[in-house]
């Protein structure tokens, strides 16, 4: 019983350089998003998806794209890393939240460093 | 715009103390309203929740009660175990903007022997 997947679980870039960290669900879910969680800042949603093919900004889009090709897989892009995407990014996937069973899923976390 | 405010941090107790964890909300209309719990190195788990007023939301002997005139979801357990050590996050989702839930910026508790 998987649940949320992501990977890598730990990445070290430099600046500049580009990467993809990668989510994925096993639970049919529709709903997915992606997060970054730094000291002191709490979560804060960079993009997310209510299905296959669709994606939305959060709150803080810039420097990272995303895309929802397949529906239990969600991907995050880095184009070119900077120093302030130092952070941990956790990925979720969700039902729809009228649902009586609604709540987050989460993964456990990939942990980025940018030099 | 709809938002979550908690107690600051660290919340810091004896095992068998009792916990009172402060959340209160701003939201159109009549949220959803959840607590997640963050163990260290782990992703975030859903602790209970309360979808509304006057439900409470039980799990693992914590407990919340949604209380609308207060616009408030207080996390409360009787007594702590070192185990309960964690980051406290409450969470909403409205009727008006149910793509996403909105957290509060965690409260962390550390429980000593």
């Amino acid at each position: 019983n998987a649940g949320v997947t992501q990977t890598p679980k730990f990445r070290v870039l430099k600046t500049g350089q580009s990467m993809t960290l990668l989510c994925a669900q096993d639970m049919n879910h529709e709903y997915m998003y992606w997060y970054r969680q730094d000291p002191g800042m709490g979560l804060r949603l960079i993009h997310y998806s209510v299905g296959e093919g669709t994606t939305a900004k959060g709150e803080v889009p810039d420097g990272y794209n995303v895309s929802r090709l397949k529906k239990q897989n969600f991907l995050l892009g880095l184009e070119s890393a900077a120093p302030s995407q130092t952070s941990v990014y956790f990925c979720a996937s969700s039902r729809p939240p009228t649902g009586p069973n609604y709540g987050y899923t989460f993964g456990s976390g990939t942990r980025l460093t940018v030099v | 715009g709809d938002s979550v405010t908690q107690m600051e941090g660290p919340v810091t107790l004896s095992e068998e103390a009792f916990l009172t964890i402060n959340c209160t909300y701003t939201a159109t209309g009549y949220p959803s309203l959840f607590w997640y719990v963050q163990y260290p190195g782990e992703g975030l788990q859903l602790l209970l929740k309360a979808t509304k007023a006057d439900d409470k939301g039980s799990n693992k002997g914590f407990e919340a009660t949604y209380r609308k005139e207060t616009t408030s979801f207080h996390l409360e357990k009787g007594s702590v175990q070192v185990s309960d050590s964690a980051v406290y996050f409450c969470a909403l989702v409205t009727p008006y903007n149910t793509d996403k839930l909105i957290f509060g910026t965690g409260t962390r508790l550390q429980v000593f022997p």
